[in-house]
């Protein structure tokens, strides 16, 4: 039972482009959700979060948009640079879960952004 | 400062045999999480320790995997005789522990069983 889904395995974008990757969420008790971002052999590094309080998070060249009634949310890079090749993970958090954070995965979707 | 590292960063092991995969996590850091990546699949969250304590084992897939952790820092994730179905990149993230402080992820340690 995927509580967290990217349902587009990738996406590849031209330099300079917007990148637009899409996470849809099925409990509605998550009210805290992240981005993560992954290089290979790497371990995933935070990229940015959002609260559901809010609809926007913006963070540089990186914005989370989040639409709580229809269960979405989406992060747009613009403009996407060749380094933001990457997997990027959509993640969320309960606060049932108290003190313990722990995250709740999509299955990531792999963004190719070509010079 | 020093990130979270795990080792081994590989292991490949016979179907059987027992495994133990370490985490150190940041120093300071109070709250520490296993996840693992298993193919074509999302992370899936395994253990939370506070301190030396786990308050949530609710992700462990069986009662072949256990983990612990000492002096609040060091952990330690125990397969016993692995299935080739415990095939994946395991994950150890640490956080101070206030509330949703970022987590931050080591490398991984891929397992593979034979």
């Amino acid at each position: 039972d995927q509580q967290v889904k990217q349902n587009s395995p990738s996406l590849s974008v031209q330099e300079g482009r917007i990148s637009i990757l899409n996470c849809d969420y099925t409990n509605s008790m998550f009210d805290y959700f992240l981005w993560y971002k992954k290089y290979p052999a790497e371990g995933p590094t935070f990229l940015i979060s959002i609260s559901s309080i809010k609809d926007k998070n913006e963070d540089g060249r990186f914005t989370v948009f989040l639409n709580k009634s229809a269960k979405h949310l989406s992060l747009h890079i613009v403009p996407s640079q060749p380094g933001d090749s990457a997997v990027y993970f959509c993640a969320a958090n309960s606060p049932l879960t108290g003190a313990n954070s722990k995250l709740t995965f999509g299955k990531g979707i792999t963004l190719s952004v070509r010079p | 400062g020093a990130g979270v590292s795990q080792s081994p960063s590989n292991k490949v092991t016979e179907k059987g045999k027992d495994v133990e995969l370490r985490c150190d996590p940041i120093s300071g850091h109070t709250a520490l999480y296993w996840y693992r990546q298993s193919l074509g699949q999302g992370l899936e969250f395994l253990i939370y320790f506070q301190g030396n304590s786990a308050p949530d084992k609710s992700g462990l897939p069986s009662d072949r995997f256990s983990a612990e952790r000492t002096g609040g820092s060091v952990s330690t994730l125990t397969i016993q005789r692995t299935q080739q179905e415990d095939s994946a990149v395991y994950l150890c993230a640490s956080s101070q522990g206030q509330g949703r402080d970022t987590q931050y992820f080591g490398p991984g340690t891929r397992l593979t069983v034979l």
